[in-house]
């Protein structure tokens, strides 16, 4: 148990489907992170939160909105996504995104396949 | 903008032999971090290296930072089936956080 909880834990969802990722973590930190794996890239940071404001957006298409409502809570809404967006979804937090903070704890992902 | 290049990719090494994975950054770095990842989990801390040619040990594992902070390595000492799994490196450059490929290390029995 990392203190970073991520559910659900799998996730199958058709093209249309509207469906959200949710992250919670009990470390008291301060930045939250949502990167996707895949076998292309293997590690790609998606958006990074800190202190509930969005301060990265790593070029990600629209059709993943993400909403950070407080430092412990972290979600990802998807809609309309494709088949290439099948991917373990990984959420993570840091005491902070600086120097000397930003050690990243993960949660177990959330498992996504778009059919 | 920002690279981190690992290699390998893949390696593959009888149980009790050594492995190396090495990290090379385009730019200086803050401080480098390593993570673990076992299959079908997902990546844990290991260590952060910060200092210009600091060197780091936990057990059989032995990390380094270079002169210039731009590259590092991990090191294994006499593997063990436990250390399979896939170690990242992730180099830190002011705020933003880049994570390297991977080496996805099998160890053969």
């Amino acid at each position: 148990e990392t203190g970073v909880t991520q559910t659900p834990r799998h996730l199958v969802m058709g093209m249309t489907n509207k469906k959200s990722l949710k992250c919670e973590q009990h470390l008291g930190h301060n930045a939250m992170y949502w990167y996707k794996q895949s076998a292309k890239k293997p590690l790609e940071l998606m958006f990074v939160y800190n202190f509930k404001e969005q301060t990265e957006n790593n070029s990600v298409p629209s059709r993943f909105s993400p909403e950070c409502p407080n430092s412990s809570h972290l979600f990802l809404h998807l809609h309309t996504l494709q088949p290439e967006d099948s991917a373990l979804y990984l959420c993570a937090s840091s005491h902070q995104t600086g120097l000397g903070g930003n050690i990243q704890y993960f949660g177990a992902g959330t498992r996504l396949s778009v059919l | 903008g920002q690279q981190v290049m690992q290699i390998p990719q893949y390696q593959h090494v009888q149980e009790g032999e050594d492995f190396t994975t090495y990290c090379n950054s385009s730019t200086t770095l803050s401080n480098i971090q390593w993570y673990k990842q076992r299959p079908g989990g997902h990546p844990v801390f290991l260590i952060q290296l910060v200092k210009s040619g600091e060197v780091k040990k936990q057990k059989r594992l032995t990390f380094q930072f270079g002169e210039a902070k731009k590259n590092s390595s991990l090191h294994i000492t006499a593997t063990q089936t436990t250390d399979v799994g896939t170690y990242f490196c992730a180099g830190q450059e002011d705020d933003k956080i880049i994570f390297g490929k991977g080496t996805r290390l099998h160890i053969l029995p």
